[in-house]
C-alpha cells in the first residue's frame, strides 16, 4: 500500500548491534503498530502507538523499544540484536475498527 | 496464536473447486478480520465482521461470523490460481482494544491449475 512504507526492506546484522527499523505513513492515522511474523507463531504485537509520544507494549516487547516523534513515523529499535529476533517485521496502521493497512515488511536476519 | 485457531493449516485444491477456512476464537469476538498475504509481501485487508450472523462478500470470497460459536468461516467459490496465498484471521477480543488485533497462524492455500 502506497500509504505506508517500511525501510529497510532487508537487513542482515550482527549479534549485539543496535538496529532501527522505520515505518512511514502518509494517511495521518493515529494508531500505528509493529508486529513480527514467525513460522508457527503467526503475527505477534511488539509495540503500538496511539499518538505522538504515546506508545505501549505488546505481547513480545522484550528487547525492543519504539519512538514516535511525528504522526507519520514510528521507529522500532532492537537495542542489542539477538538471533531470536531474526524475523519479518510488519508495521501497520488503522483508523480504528476497520482493519489494518500493512507495510510490505522488513526481513531482518541476525547472524 | 492460541487465542485464534485457524483450520486447516494448509489446503491444496484443484482450480474451480470450492473451499472453506475456519477461524475459532477462545474469547468473545468484538471484531473479526480476514487478510490475505502473498509470500514475501504484506497483508491485504479483505473484510471485517462485527455482528453475529453477519456475512460479507468480496468477489468470490464470502466470510461469515457465528457469534455464538465465536467462529468465522471464509469460503471461496470456484477457486482460481489468483486465490493462492496465506489467509489470516485477526480478532479484537476486547471491547476497546486500541485496535490491537490478535492473529491466527494462517492457512496456506495452493490452487492447482
Amino acid at each position: 500500500d502506497a500509504g505506508i512504507t517500511q525501510s529497510p526492506r532487508h537487513k542482515v546484522t550482527e549479534t549485539g548491534t543496535p538496529v532501527t527499523l522505520r515505518c512511514h505513513q502518509t494517511e495521518n492515522h493515529r494508531y500505528m503498530y509493529w508486529y513480527r511474523q514467525d513460522p508457527g507463531h503467526g503475527l505477534r504485537l511488539i509495540h503500538y502507538s496511539y499518538g505522538v509520544k504515546d506508545t505501549d507494549k505488546g505481547e513480545v516487547s522484550d528487547g525492543y523499544s519504539v519512538s514516535r516523534s511525528k504522526t507519520e513515523d514510528f521507529l522500532l529499535t532492537l537495542e542489542s540484536a539477538t538471533s531470536s529476533q531474526t524475523s519479518v517485521y510488519f508495521c501497520a496502521t488503522t483508523t480504528g475498527g476497520d482493519g489494518y493497512t500493512f507495510g510490505s515488511g522488513t526481513r531482518l536476519t541476525v547472524v | 496464536s492460541q487465542e485464534l485457531e485457524q483450520s486447516p493449516q494448509s489446503l491444496i485444491v484443484q482450480e474451480g473447486k470450492n473451499l472453506t477456512i475456519n477461524c475459532t476464537s477462545s474469547k468473545t469476538l468484538y471484531g473479526l478480520y480476514w487478510y490475505k498475504q502473498k509470500y514475501g509481501e504484506g497483508l491485504i485487508f479483505l473484510m471485517m465482521l462485527q455482528k453475529g450472523g453477519e456475512e460479507k462478500s468480496h468477489e468470490k470470497i464470502t466470510a461469515k461470523l457465528d457469534e455464538k460459536k465465536q467462529q468465522s468461516s471464509l469460503h471461496i467459490t470456484a477457486s482460481q490460481p489468483s486465490h493462492a496465498g496465506i489467509y489470516l484471521c485477526g480478532a479484537d477480543t476486547l471491547p476497546t482494544n486500541a485496535g490491537k488485533s490478535t492473529f491466527g497462524d494462517g492457512t496456506t492455500l495452493t490452487v492447482k491449475p
